[in-house]
């Protein structure tokens, strides 16, 4: 079974500046995916960034990217240019990758950023 | 193009009673999985439908039941619900056998037992 960890429940970073999510994971599978979901008020469920297990570069996504220590089971969220609209609940997802199947998620415990002025 | 949709938003029920919820997948999609999220928690995977059947399960009891209509649209059902089952509860639509394509979630449906 896979495990998912973010050890920071709430995080706060002032506009305009930088800030990194933290997760980890325990996997033995060696074929997976991770991702990061955004969760504000609006309670839906948004992917901010996906990373393939067997790519080294990490993914980027405009303001977002992330740094992907495969051998360390780390998957950190980096937010530049922190923005209002980023204010939501984060969470850190895996999901193991299965052909002919539809496979699920499974979810950290989410960590709470605060975008203030 | 619309995207998930679940019904009811909100609810509340008593304990005991037997509830139902429903889903709508994203346009061309033809899995449905739907996922717990407790207060302050993140998501848990319930179930999964494809091709009206259940394809896989979470650690949940029997009690959790589901239903995926020719359509693809979908049903949760919770009998004889409990102070626990409060929670909100996700429901997400994909492509079976679309590795790790993305899955799209609804807003949600909020269920309170009292």
């Amino acid at each position: 079974a896979q495990t998912v960890t973010q050890s920071q429940p709430e995080m706060s970073v002032q506009e305009a500046e930088t800030v990194t999510l933290s997760c980890t994971y325990d996997t033995s599978e060696s074929n997976y995916y991770l991702f990061w979901y955004k969760q504000p008020p609006s309670r839906q469920m948004i992917l901010v960034i996906r990373q393939e297990a067997y790519k080294q570069q990490n993914a980027t996504e405009n303001r977002f990217s992330v740094n992907f220590q495969k051998a360390a089971k780390s998957f950190s969220l980096k937010i530049s240019d922190s923005q209002l609209g980023d204010t939501a609940m984060y969470f850190c997802a895996f999901m193991k990758l299965a052909t002919g199947t539809a496979s699920k998620l499974t979810f950290g415990t989410g960590t709470r950023l605060q975008v203030t002025l | 193009d619309a995207g998930v949709t679940q019904s009811p938003t909100h609810l509340i029920k008593t304990r005991g009673q037997q509830v139902t919820l429903r889903c709508s997948p994203k346009s061309g999609h033809d899995t449905v999985s739907w996922y717990q999220q407790a207060l302050g928690q993140g998501p848990q995977f319930i179930f999964q439908y494809y091709e009206e059947e259940e394809r896989q399960r979470g650690n949940f009891p029997d009690r959790f039941s589901g239903h995926q209509f020719p359509n693809y649209s979908s049903e949760l059902n919770v009998n004889a619900l409990l102070l626990g089952d409060s929670a909100l509860y996700l429901c997400a639509s994909s492509l079976f056998g679309g590795g790790a394509g993305e899955l799209f979630f609804g807003e949600g449906s909020r269920l309170t037992v009292l």
